[in-house]
């Protein structure tokens, strides 16, 4: 069975900082997807980021990229001047096309942004 | 208008009820999915349905069942509500075609 971790239950960062929050996963699978999702105080899921794990490149997307390293099963999320807004619980999540694409997530991490 | 709706957005009902929560979608997806989310354990799967006629358990089903209406409606029910069952539900839907799913904007269950 997959699963995916997040080490840090919270982290913060000072506002026009940079911050980079960290997951990893467990697979036997070679082709799968992985995701950042964003669930600020309204609790909407919100996508953020993904990345096609049979891409070698980098995803990004404006402020935000990822440091995919495939070997190592690491996933980590780049946030580059940080925004109050960003303040929020930012999920990893897993999926393959061959389990249907059902989301196997980290338990999360709170990121707080000081002004 | 919201591409996936679930009704009611909060309940709080009482031991033992039956009750029902509720997803419409208007992307055209055939996959639907119910995540329940509980403090500190992210979002895990409860049912899933990839098509009308077909209805999966997820890694925790138990005490919970569905039904999918039709292509764009699933509900997900509690046949007897207990206090564990409190947590934010939320649907989801998504293509075959693609990797992304697309969630409504959760239910906030209580049960007291």
């Amino acid at each position: 069975a997959q699963t995916v971790t997040q080490s840090q239950p919270e982290m913060s960062v000072q506002e026009a900082e940079t911050v980079t929050l960290s997951c990893t996963y467990d697979t036997s699978e070679s082709d799968y997807y992985l995701f950042w999702y964003k669930q600020p105080p309204s609790r909407q899921m919100i996508l953020v980021i993904r990345q096609e794990a049979y891409k070698q490149q980098n995803a990004t997307e404006n402020r935000f990229s990822v440091n995919f390293q495939k070997a190592a099963k690491s996933f980590s999320l780049k946030i580059s001047d940080s925004q109050l807004g960003d303040a929020a619980m930012y999920f990893c999540a897993y999926s393959s096309h061959n389990a249907g694409n059902m989301l196997t997530f980290g338990g999360g991490t709170r990121l707080m942004v000081k002004p | 208008d919201a591409d996936v709706t679930q009704t009611p957005r909060n309940r709080i009902t009482k031991t033992g009820k039956r009750i029902m929560l509720e997803c419409s979608q208007t992307k055209g997806h055939d996959r639907m999915y119910w995540y329940r989310q509980d403090p500190g354990l992210g979002l895990r799967l409860i049912y899933y349905s990839f098509d009308v006629k077909d209805i999966n358990k997820g890694e925790i089903s138990d005490g919970y069942s569905v039904s999918r209406q039709a292509q764009a409606k699933f509900s997900l029910s509690l046949e007897s509500a207990i206090p564990n069952q409190t947590a934010l539900y939320f649907c989801a839907t998504g293509a075959e075609s693609t990797d992304t799913q697309y969630f409504g904007p959760g239910t906030r269950l209580t049960v007291l």
